[in-house]
């Protein structure tokens, strides 16, 4: 089975405030994602990573940012935490095969609700 | 159906009922769909995937059908449980060719399944 880790069910942290939201998988799986969901606005993609060291914006990655230096880790980053950035954060990965060919199945961890007061 | 507000679509079932769950989506080019199950307070699982040149697949108590004409796609389960209640969503595909961008999903926003006893 495919494993998906967060490092935090649960995080309250302060304004201002550097946080890293980190996520491991144990598929050795290309691809990983970071999302945030919302409610009404269902699950909104931050970044993603196709390989180590690699990253794409996806649709809301301001007051964001990323890191991926080993394939099994994507860290999330909130540079100064905000209180529009409280919101339940779900990570996901996906495997590709070798010739390229893509495997669209995300495969996501258990999340962490994020408050920021 | 159409979400209004902060408010989830629901469906309400009989445990032992069966429930037809729905989904529109956007994409024409889109060639793969998958649908997700949410409990509360855990992160997406997949449930059953479909591709485009397939009209109609079955799992495990689970059938999910496509239909390209209108761009609609169902999530049927039969006798359905008291923990099948969960928000239920649909993803579909990025249009592919894309580069970087080829492993992304893009997501409905759920349907909340309650299963009275």
């Amino acid at each position: 089975d495919v494993k998906v880790t967060q490092s935090s069910r649960y995080l309250v942290k302060r304004t201002g405030e550097k946080v890293f939201l980190e996520c491991v998988q144990d598929m050795d799986h290309e691809n990983m994602f970071w999302y945030r969901q919302d409610p009404g606005l269902g699950l909104r993609l931050i970044y993603f990573s196709y390989d180590v060291k690699m990253k794409e914006k996806g649709d809301i990655p301001e007051g964001y940012s990323v890191s991926r230096e080993k394939k099994e880790r994507f860290s999330l980053i909130l540079e100064s935490a905000s209180t529009n950035q409280t919101s339940m954060y779900l990570c996901a990965s996906s495997f590709r095969w070798a010739s390229g060919s893509v495997v669209y199945t995300q495969y996501f961890g258990p999340g962490t609700r994020l408050t920021v007061l | 159906g159409e979400s209004v507000g902060l408010h989830l679509p629901t469906l309400s079932v009989q445990e032992g009922d069966n429930s037809i769950i729905n989904c529109a989506y956007s994409n024409s080019a889109s060639d793969y769909f998958i649908w997700y199950k949410q409990e509360s307070g855990k992160g997406p699982q997949f449930i059953i995937d479909i591709r485009s040149n397939m009209d109609k697949r079955q799992g495990q108590r689970v059938t999910v059908l496509l239909n390209k004409t209108v761009k609609h796609l169902s999530l049927q389960i039969a006798a359905t449980q008291p923990g099948d209640s969960a928000v239920y969503f649909c993803a579909e595909n990025m249009a592919p060719n894309s580069g970087g961008s080829n492993y992304k999903l893009t997501f409905g926003k759920g349907t909340l399944l309650t299963v009275n006893p």
